[in-house]
């Protein structure tokens, strides 16, 4: 099993629709929780970035952490095309080596 | 814009020659890393390196080496390239003033291996 799963998708949804994205990861010394968006042929963008448990919200972005069920999620809300992307988590340990596991992305089509 | 180049950004090579990519940072980040991204994988680490002279060994480092001598580079060389090496590499950053986990990512080297 992977320490961290993600769904590949493509997940294809209208302009504007409310965008759920998921990662499910199995070492529950994880305590730090990334989010990046990766852009055709660059490198990954960091999104939003948690610590712990609990929401955090940034413009039409939120980050959500269910420690107890070891479940991230990313929303996004009122999508748009220029969200067309691939989304991927990245989970670290405080074991102060700063090493971090990434999923393998959820491409995201957002639909004119 | 987390002040982080790769060079070169393409290159195509033969089984069996070296290869050396760079990466440079402007902004003093304390860690750097290497990782590799494949179709089907994601981003899986090579190497990182924690300070001037500090490197560990990631996921993934059979056939690559890596050196940094300086704070702002950071080198890894594939000693005999092989088709399996084909990829686009990443190099990233952190722990700017020791402070954050946050992790800035370079624009990426296309690596082609014949």
């Amino acid at each position: 099993q992977k320490e961290v799963e993600q769904d590949p998708g493509p997940l294809s949804v209208p302009e504007g629709a409310i965008v759920s994205l998921n990662c499910t990861y199995s070492n529950s010394a994880f305590q730090y929780f990334m989010w990046y968006r990766q852009y055709s042929r660059k490198g990954p963008e960091l999104l939003m970035y948690t610590y712990s448990s609990g929401n955090k919200e940034d413009g039409r972005f939120t980050a959500q952490v269910d420690k107890s069920s070891k479940y991230i999620s990313l929303f996004i809300r009122d999508s748009q095309p220029s969200d067309s992307a691939t989304y991927l988590c990245a989970l670290s340990t405080t074991s102060g080596t700063y090493k971090y596991i990434f999923g393998t992305g959820t491409r995201l089509k957002v639909l004119a | 814009d987390a002040g982080i180049t790769q060079s070169p950004r393409h290159k195509v090579t033969e089984t069996g020659t070296p290869v050396t990519l760079r990466c440079h940072q402007t902004e003093n980040h304390r860690y750097m890393y290497w990782y590799r991204q494949d179709p089907g994988h994601g981003l899986r680490l090579i190497h990182y390196s924690y300070g001037v002279k500090d490197t560990d060994k990631g996921e993934v480092s059979d056939g690559y080496s890596v050196s940094r001598s300086k704070t702002e580079d950071f080198l890894l060389t594939l000693e005999s390239a092989t088709s399996s090496q084909t990829s686009v590499y990443f190099c990233a950053i952190s722990g700017l003033a020791g402070v954050s986990y946050e992790q800035y990512f370079g624009p990426g080297t296309r690596l082609t291996v014949t």
